[in-house]
């Protein structure tokens, strides 16, 4: 089955900096990648998404890059703000039904300092 | 997208009882799934509620420990049975819609306590 490892576990930066995230997955036939956050005590969100027919997406001031030769794909946050603290999980899986089953990374605790 | 809940948000339970916790959708949905979140950890798929058969279990879960409904397209429980202090965890149920494939969104959660 899928394996997602991320790193790394715990990311702190001072407001306005950049911070990066990485993930890699081992099964080739995955084709979606999300990233959610998940603040204290609640759900996860899923805040951006690619999938394998694409290199890199980006939304405001969150991107995500994917490299399917060497399965890593990464999360990048620029000009960070204190909300952007929280846990982020990076997941992988397969086209619809029931292959859409996310298998998770690890979590990287980010925290945006003054 | 869509608005899910959850019954009950958290409970504490007596080792050796059962609880079922409820997942609803405010519109149909292709495909319902339950997570578990241990303490400080990440999520974990326990199955795959399908509707009108059997649920499709990951590795390390079985029906007897963690019995699940899916009676029709906006509705799953989740049961988890012979509590113990190791099931202390976040549930979690997430859908997916047919017009949005492969995205899941994920209900609020219930916190279980075994004592």
């Amino acid at each position: 089955g899928e394996n997602v490892e991320q790193h790394p576990s715990t990311l702190s930066v001072q407001e306005g900096d950049s911070a990066v995230i990485k993930c890699t997955y081992s099964d080739s036939a995955s084709n979606y990648f999300p990233w959610y956050k998940q603040e204290l005590g609640k759900r996860p969100q899923l805040i951006i998404d690619i999938r394998s027919n694409v290199g890199e997406k980006k939304d405001q001031r969150i991107a995500v890059t994917l490299n399917k030769t060497a399965k890593h794909f990464s999360l990048h946050i620029t000009e960070t703000q204190p909300e952007d603290s929280a846990v982020y999980f990076c997941a992988a899986s397969r086209k619809g039904g029931t292959a859409s089953k996310l298998t998770f990374g690890t979590g990287t605790r980010l925290q945006v300092t003054l | 997208s869509a608005v899910i809940s959850q019954k009950p948000s958290r409970d504490i339970c007596q080792r050796g009882t059962s609880l079922t916790i409820q997942c609803q959708v405010d519109s149909q949905v292709t495909m319902m799934f339950w997570y578990r979140q241990q303490p400080g950890q990440s999520l974990t798929l326990i199955a795959t509620a399908n509707q009108g058969s059997e649920a499709t279990y990951e590795s390390g879960f079985v029906i007897d420990k963690f019995p699940i409904s899916r009676p029709n397209l906006t509705f799953s429980t989740l049961t988890v049975s012979n509590m113990s202090p190791e099931d202390s965890s976040i549930y979690l149920c997430s859908v997916e819609r047919s017009d949005r494939v492969n995205e899941q969104f994920f209900g609020p959660g219930t916190r279980l306590t075994v004592l």
